[in-house]
């Protein structure tokens, strides 16, 4: 069964520019949630979409959005980009959005922003 | 708020024991997780203990839980050097199951 699978792997941008970030969930997971990992901030939630529909969501400014398609993908778009916005970008999926899905994670997207 | 602590470094010889610390807050985590980040790669999901349980052991791994002190441990039996990396202590969020709070992570090295 194939994994997580985040797209692209690296990507540099220019602040001020907006990304967009893809993550295709294991087959057959319906969850998919979003993390920030830096060296300052360690691992922090972003969003949780469940079923196309946000059901939770971090302490992030409205900068960072996102969305999920009926076949479970999701994106997350940043715009407006900022220096501090560097980071690995960390998608997980589950099963299920709740008590008994633990999650699993892709390999990540790295952004440089310059 | 929820919170999650753990040393940042181990150093073990090859061939030991390591064992990795961590202490929680919220008591209604309904699971813990160890998650193994390898330079360069994402999250592996290594093993997770359900709230209601003590132990749970899979191969090497071997989770210890003290619900009352609101500890977790790891515990890697015969330590290679494919094992080095850093380990992330996790707990489910009690108002979301995938919202996951995590530890800042324990980096292992091995000594040969």
């Amino acid at each position: 069964k194939a994994g997580v699978t985040q797209t692209p792997r690296y990507l540099i941008k220019t602040r001020g520019q907006q990304v967009t970030l893809s993550c295709s969930p294991i087959s057959g997971h319906r969850s998919v949630s979003w993390y920030q990992q830096t060296p300052g901030q360690g691992l922090q939630f972003l969003f949780e979409y469940f079923s196309e529909t946000q059901r939770n969501k971090g302490n992030f400014p409205g900068r960072f959005s996102g969305r999920q398609f009926s076949n479970s993908r999701s994106e997350m778009n940043v715009s407006t980009l900022e220096l501090g916005d560097s980071a690995l970008y960390l998608c997980a999926s589950s099963f299920a959005s709740g008590n008994n899905s633990p999650l699993h994670f892709g390999n990540g997207t790295r952004l440089t922003v310059t | 708020g929820e919170d999650v602590e753990q040393s940042l470094f181990l150093s073990v010889r090859e061939g030991d024991s390591s064992v990795i610390n961590c202490t929680y807050t919220d008591s209604s985590s309904t699971y813990l997780y160890w998650y193994k980040q390898e330079p360069g790669a994402g999250l592996q999901l290594l093993t997770y203990i359900f709230s209601n349980m003590d132990m749970k052991q899979d191969q090497r791994l071997t989770v210890l839980l003290n619900k009352k002190d609101k500890h977790l441990s790891l515990r890697i039996a015969d330590t290679q050097t494919g094992d080095s990396a850093i380990y992330f202590c996790a707990e489910s969020s009690g108002s979301s199951a995938s919202k996951i709070i995590f530890g800042s992570g324990t980096r292992l090295s091995i000594r040969p």
